[in-house]
């Protein structure tokens, strides 16, 4: 079976520090990959998805970045973290295709302090 | 340009009510549309897609291409029931899910 691992689940980082934040998949194999921004009243804003290894799209303009360095992994990252980063961020994974399922892991929740 | 509109935030229903989640969408084509629903202390995670037709949970949700809604619905709630709910929409050959900002619903014993 598939599972999708996040970590780390909490993550606490000061102004200005960097940021790494990694997704890996387990069970499957060439999976559409995305990165989403959950903040209440707001719904879940997609940020970054990717279709295969080193191919990424950016959703809105940020102080954030995605790479795909393998088939299973996506890692979100920042050079400098600003406060209005923190919130809950959530990987996801799918099969290609239509109508296809979105499944979801833990998420892990960034304070910028 | 797709959108999806969940004008409810917040959503209270007494048990064994009737319950409407509403959902409507803005997109130029044959839209693919979703319910997700993340249960406390889980994951986010599918409840029901438009084209399965079917009963999940005792939800239904019907696509009214004339209104373009999707609302949700269950002609009694359960106290289990009480999550947060997104719609979801994906344009055809499209590789990205558009969600709406959600509906909290909370079932009043």
């Amino acid at each position: 079976s598939q599972t999708i691992h996040q970590w780390p689940a909490t993550l606490v980082q000061p102004v200005g520090s960097p940021l790494s934040l990694e997704c890996t998949v387990e069970g499957t194999s060439n999976p559409n990959l995305y990165w989403y921004r959950q903040a209440a009243g707001r719904g879940l804003q997609l940020l970054f998805y990717s279709v295969g290894i080193g191919q990424i799209s950016s959703e809105v303009p940020q102080n954030l970045s995605a790479s795909r360095p393998q088939d299973r992994q996506f890692i979100l990252s920042s050079k400098k973290l600003l406060l209005s980063d923190s919130g809950f961020y959530l990987c996801a994974w799918e099969r290609g295709g239509a109508y296809n399922e979105q499944f979801f892991g833990p998420g892990t929740r960034l304070t910028v302090l | 340009a797709q959108r999806v509109t969940q004008p409810e935030k917040l959503l209270s229903v007494f048990k064994g009510a009737p319950v409407e989640l509403k959902c409507n969408y803005s997109y130029s084509g044959s839209p693919e549309l979703f319910w997700y629903v993340q249960y406390s202390r889980q994951r986010l995670q599918l409840l029901l897609r438009h084209i399965s037709r079917e009963s999940i949970k005792g939800f239904t949700a019907d696509l009214n291409k004339g209104e373009t809604s999707f609302h949700l619905k269950k002609p009694f709630a359960q106290e289990e029931d009480s999550a947060m709910y997104y719609c979801a929409l994906r344009g055809v050959g499209n590789e990205k899910l558009t969600f709406g900002t959600g509906t909290r619903l909370t079932i009043i014993p």
